[in-house]
């Protein structure tokens, strides 16, 4: 059964590039949420996705914005990319609203912007 | 934003020995949730804690919920060089976000 798959895995952009990251949910699930992981720190949640809509939002910039796709896939895009956005972005899928059983993360993209 | 503050930040210790690590809020969570992270990978769940006062145990690990759903602590006895990893403590307040601590490093050698 596999897990979250995130792509790419490592990431170099430029100051002012856009990138886009991709996410697959574990088989089953149906929300994805997003998170930054800032070297010595923990996760950031940046947002959620449920049925194609931003269910909520964390303390980012619009730079950072989202989509969720029927098959429950998603992406997260960061425009204007700043030396402060380099950090671990993590990927997480749980089933509907329910998080006792918890969230499933991916291994994430380490972006890292020059 | 909820925030959880994790002691002690690194934790150095033998194979064999006990150890502890706390988190503290002083906001009330609905549940909380304990991962380990290990270099270049995402975090795996260890366990959920729902009502306060509750003790949960997964084999050489303990983990606690304040009676006040305000903290919450996790043991470990008989550390392994398998243990090693960053422990991260996440609360889930009123919304779907999950709040993380700074995470407890944890090395344990032979």
């Amino acid at each position: 059964d596999a897990g979250v798959t995130q792509s790419p895995t490592h990431l170099i952009k430029t100051r002012g590039q856009q990138v886009t990251l991709r996410c697959s949910p574990k088989s089953g699930h149906d929300t994805v949420s997003w998170y930054q992981q800032a070297l010595g720190q923990g996760p950031q949640f940046i947002f959620q996705y449920y049925e194609e809509e931003e269910r909520q939002r964390g303390n980012f910039p619009d730079r950072f914005s989202g989509h969720q796709f029927p098959n429950y896939s998603s992406e997260l895009n960061v425009n204007a990319l700043l030396l402060g956005d380099s950090a671990l972005y993590l990927c997480a899928s749980s089933l509907g609203q329910n998080s006792y059983y918890g969230y499933t993360f991916g291994s994430g993209t380490r972006l890292t912007v020059v | 934003t909820q925030l959880l503050e994790q002691s002690p930040q690194f934790l150095s210790i033998q194979e064999g020995e006990n150890l502890t690590v706390y988190c503290n809020s002083s906001s009330v969570f609905s549940s909380l949730q304990w991962y380990r992270q290990e270099p270049g990978e995402g975090p795996v769940l260890l366990v959920t804690v729902v009502t306060g006062g509750e003790v949960k145990k997964l084999k050489r690990l303990t983990f606690q919920f304040g009676d006040a759903r305000k903290d919450s602590s996790l043991h470990i006895t008989a550390a392994q060089p398998g243990d090693t990893g960053l422990y991260l403590c996440a609360g889930e307040g009123s919304g779907y976000a999950l709040n993380f601590g700074k995470g407890t490093s944890l090395l344990v050698t032979p």
